[in-house]
């Protein structure tokens, strides 16, 4: 069972850029056939998709976010990260970094515990 | 983008009872692409339910899902203390995926 832990400054302030990193158990993040998501919850609200990267490097991003997101890897590390640029407050939410492809590419079957950041001068 | 409603907000059972969760797509799923996950205090998400009834691996048999179309539905056909958290439906049919905002089951 892979395991995901997400790592990164818990406080951020307005108009600065977001950074996360999801470290990767096992070497699947170098193979084929699995997506690399971040996803975030609000405080007491529902999840919302960020974004992707899949294996070879290309990725897909939240058209809501897309402006502002870049998701990258570094699989000899065991590794993918997120920056979120010119953030607000609207942006404080717990992150996860997530994996999919087992079954899909946007079904979600395992995921990292989950860190709060907090956006806030 | 779809937006999903879950309903009830929160449902009240007993150890024992079947639960029923419903969410409902602002549009149709042309395909059964729809997900459910459980959530406990302080925990990541966990996929429960993939293809609108397939159970993922280790979800136990008492979780059941079900519909097409609009609206689709989550059993959990007797309930253990530790089903009682928040569950959340998703859709991966239209662009960009969405999440529902969650039922909470707590115990009555």
């Amino acid at each position: 069972q892979v395991q995901l832990q997400e790592s990164g400054p818990g406080l951020v302030k307005p108009s600065q850029t977001l950074s996360l990193t999801c470290s990767v158990s096992d070497d699947s993040i170098k193979s084929g056939g699995y997506y690399w998501s971040w996803i975030r919850q609000h405080p007491g609200k529902g999840l919302e998709w960020i974004g992707f990267i899949y294996y070879s490097g290309s990725t897909d991003y939240n058209p809501s976010l897309k402006s502002r997101v870049t998701i990258s890897s570094d699989t000899s590390q065991r590794e993918f990260s997120l920056k979120l640029t010119s953030v607000s407050v609207a942006d404080t939410a717990v992150y996860y970094c997530a994996r999919s492809g087992r079954y899909g590419g946007y079904i979600f079957d395992s995921w990292g515990q989950g860190t709060l950041v907090t956006v806030s001068s | 983008e779809i937006v999903l409603t879950q309903s009830p907000g929160t449902l009240s059972l007993s150890p024992g009872d079947r639960a029923t969760l419903s969410c409902r797509a602002s549009q149709s799923l042309t395909t059964t692409y729809l997900a459910w996950y459980q959530q406990r205090p302080g925990q990541a998400p966990r996929l429960l339910i993939h293809s609108a009834s397939r159970r993922a691996t280790g979800i136990p048999e008492r979780f059941s899902g079900s519909g097409s179309g609009t609206d689709f539905t989550l059993t959990i056909s007797r309930l253990e203390p530790e089903d009682f958290a928040v569950y959340f439906c998703q859709q991966y049919g239209g662009s960009p995926n969405t999440f529902g905002q969650g039922s909470k089951l707590e115990i009555k």
